[in-house]
């Protein structure tokens, strides 16, 4: 089974410009969350996505968006650009439900996207 | 709150044992989450603990969970250089849907 897949990888832009991030999560995968991670804030939570309904938000400006697709994919869009919102990206999917005996929020994480802003 | 806290680094021989330990302060976490980073990647799941239990190993990892003082450690045996990584514990809390709450990450460092 194919992993969480997210890009781009890597991704340069200028202040005052947007941004999408896409993430593909694990096949069958309903929950799709976004991380960002930086050197002085470390891995902080950005929100959640759960059959096409954010769920869950972290303590991010509205600058900050997303959304989730029927098929589970999510895309994270950022607008006007900062300095400050230099990171890597990450993406993490769950079944979010019941596997067996127990529930199976288990988060599996994507490679990533590093985006710079210049 | 959620806190999770981490000592920054730790040194360790190869060969030896590592043990990584992490702090939480919310008593309501259900799962906590060990992950590993290498340079340039995204985190890789080590292994996870339900909250009822004290102890799971698996292979080389072992995670003790201290619910009472709310202390989780990972110990690694006989450890290799390419253990070299970040380890991050985390902790989930289903009643606020999926968000995990990860620690500051402790680099582990394994010299020859």
């Amino acid at each position: 089974k194919a992993g969480v897949t997210q890009t781009p990888r890597y991704l340069i832009k200028t202040r005052g410009q947007q941004v999408t991030l896409s993430c593909s999560p694990i096949s069958g995968h309903r929950s799709v969350s976004w991380y960002q991670q930086t050197p002085g804030q470390g891995l902080q939570f950005l929100f959640e996505y759960f059959s096409e309904t954010q769920r869950n938000k972290g303590n991010f400006p509205g600058r900050f968006s997303g959304r989730q697709f029927s098929n589970s994919r999510s895309e994270m869009n950022v607008s006007t650009l900062e300095l400050g919102d230099s990171a890597l990206y990450l993406c993490a999917s769950s079944l979010a439900g019941w596997g067996g005996l127990e529930r199976t929020d288990t988060q599996y994480f994507g490679p990533g996207t590093r985006l710079t802003v210049l | 709150g959620e806190d999770v806290e981490q000592s920054l680094f730790l040194s360790v021989r190869e060969g030896d044992s590592s043990v990584i330990n992490c702090t939480y302060t919310d008593s309501s976490s259900t799962y906590l989450y060990w992950y590993k980073q290498e340079p340039g990647a995204g985190l890789q799941l080590l292994t996870y603990i339900f909250s009822n239990m004290d102890m799971k190993q698996d292979q080389r990892l072992t995670v003790l969970l201290n619910k009472k003082d709310k202390h989780l450690s990972l110990r690694i045996a006989d450890t290799q250089t390419g253990d070299s990584a970040i380890y991050f514990c985390a902790e989930l809390n289903t009643g606020t849907a999926s968000k995990l709450t990860f620690g500051t990450g402790t680099r582990l460092q394994v010299t020859l």
